[in-house]
């Protein structure tokens, strides 16, 4: 089982419906989770971080954690073809928290 | 972008050669970390320097060396490589405190082909 999964994707909304990006992690006792947005040919850039169970909304972003589930997903509303790119999600390693474990990705496309 | 500058951001080396990756940050951050990404494949950590002190060495092979002289540069020596190291290679660095779970910002990466 990978540490962090997600669906590769691609997937592809049309523009101003909602997004839905998914992650599951294996290591329970998890505690810092973090979304990266990376363009093609660019590095990756921090849409959102969450520490406790529940949402968290940042304009038209919002983080779901569920910890008891192992789940945390990103909810990108009325999409833009901007927002178009390849979605990480990060995980911090149990007794280290520096270490960042990253999913796949998956790559949304968002058409006009 | 410019809080975390990565140079060269481009690199074509021969097997037997030696290079140098450099970062530098502009953030008053006191960790720097060196990603690989490769096509297909998650970024992977390769090292970890808090405080200038290396504290994390993912299984990296010996012909990856980094060196951290100070909080604010990060140095990867490279030296007999691989086709198979051609990645983009990621620079990041974050404030550490003492709960931990620190956002980490990323340079915008050296792509580095090795032939």
């Amino acid at each position: 089982q990978k540490e962090v999964e997600q669906n590769s994707g691609p997937l592809s909304v049309p523009e101003g419906a909602i997004a839905s990006l998914n992650c599951t992690y294996s290591d329970r006792v998890s505690q810092s989770f973090f979304w990266y947005r990376q363009y093609s040919g660019k590095s990756p850039e921090l849409i959102m971080s969450i520490y406790s169970n529940g949402d968290k909304e940042d304009g038209r972003f919002t983080a779901q954690l569920n910890k008891a589930s192992q789940y945390v997903s990103l909810l990108i509303r009325d999409s833009q073809p901007s927002d178009s790119a390849t979605y990480l999600c990060a995980v911090t390693k149990t007794g280290s928290a520096r270490q960042l474990t990253f999913g796949s990705g998956t790559q949304l496309t968002v058409l006009p | 972008e410019t809080g975390v500058t990565q140079t060269p951001r481009h690199l074509v080396m021969g097997m037997t050669n030696k290079k140098s990756l450099k970062c530098e940050q502009h953030l008053g951050h006191n960790a720097m970390y060196w990603y690989k990404q490769s096509a297909k494949k998650p970024l992977e950590l390769m090292f970890v320097y808090n405080f200038k002190e290396q504290t994390e060495n993912n299984s990296v092979p010996s012909r990856f060396s980094p060196e951290c002289p100070n909080s604010s540069h990060l140095f990867l020596h490279l030296h007999t490589l691989q086709p198979e190291d051609s990645a983009l290679y990621l620079c990041a660095s974050s404030q550490v405190n003492s709960g931990g779970g620190e956002t980490q910002y990323f340079g915008p990466g050296t792509r580095l082909l090795v032939l």
